[in-house]
């Protein structure tokens, strides 16, 4: 069956860290990956889209990558601030205006 | 401030109630998307449109009938829900392109009871 698992349910880093956050996928074969910040109370806020030809983008202080033989892909936060801290989620677009989203992944920054 | 706008922000209905969602979007977008969205859950998808014509119905129960009424405004009608259904219903809006980040809303929190 169709599965994508974000590594596990809470990160929690020291400010100044780089968070990598994991996306893994089974049984898909998406034309791209997003990333999107959830605060709590709140819809999700897209961040980075990659496409399944890309091997990586960056915007600011975020890099994705996207490894399609892998079926992963990576989420980075360089320089991580406390205001940083939200769940982030990563969601597969397999065509046709349909977007599947992991579970996320909470992630704690602590000053 | 999001630039799809949902109202209310809270319902709180009776099994036997009807009410309805609104969705609102003016950035032209075609596409437009219901979400159900349950604690420490991800956003499920219930719902497509693509321009004013229902795409996807991800097997959604006939108590949650969705409405296009033009390409600005997304409803989601409901009647005589369960307490299960009580959830975040997240509205969301995109061009109407594969491959297109969505635009969502803040949310309506539904509680059924």
């Amino acid at each position: 069956s169709q599965k994508i698992e974000q590594n596990s349910e809470a990160l929690n880093i020291q400010e100044g860290k780089t968070a990598t956050l994991t996306c893994n996928y089974t049984n898909y074969s998406p034309a791209y990956l997003q990333w999107y910040r959830q605060d709590p109370g709140r819809g999700p806020v897209f961040l980075l889209l990659i496409r399944e030809n890309e091997k990586e983008k960056r915007k600011e202080r975020l890099k994705v990558t996207f490894d399609t033989t892998l079926k992963q892909s990576l989420f980075h936060i360089t320089a991580s601030q406390p205001a940083d801290s939200a769940t982030y989620l990563c969601a597969l677009g397999t065509g046709g205006f349909k977007t599947i989203f992991g579970a996320g992944t909470r992630l704690f920054v602590k000053a | 401030d999001t630039e799809v706008t949902q109202t209310p922000k809270h319902l709180v209905m009776g099994m036997t109630n009807k009410k309805s969602l609104k969705c609102e979007q003016h950035m032209g977008h075609r596409a437009m998307y219901w979400y159900k969205q349950k604690a420490k859950k991800p956003p499920e998808l219930m719902f497509v449109y693509s321009y004013e014509k229902l795409s996807i119905n991800e097997s959604v129960p006939s108590r949650f009938s969705p409405e296009c009424p033009n390409s600005s405004l997304l409803n989601l009608h409901l009647h005589a829900l369960q307490p299960e259904d009580s959830a975040l219903y997240l509205c969301a809006s995109s061009p109407a392109l594969d491959n297109s980040p969505l635009h969502f809303g803040n949310g309506t929190r539904l509680t059924v009871t």
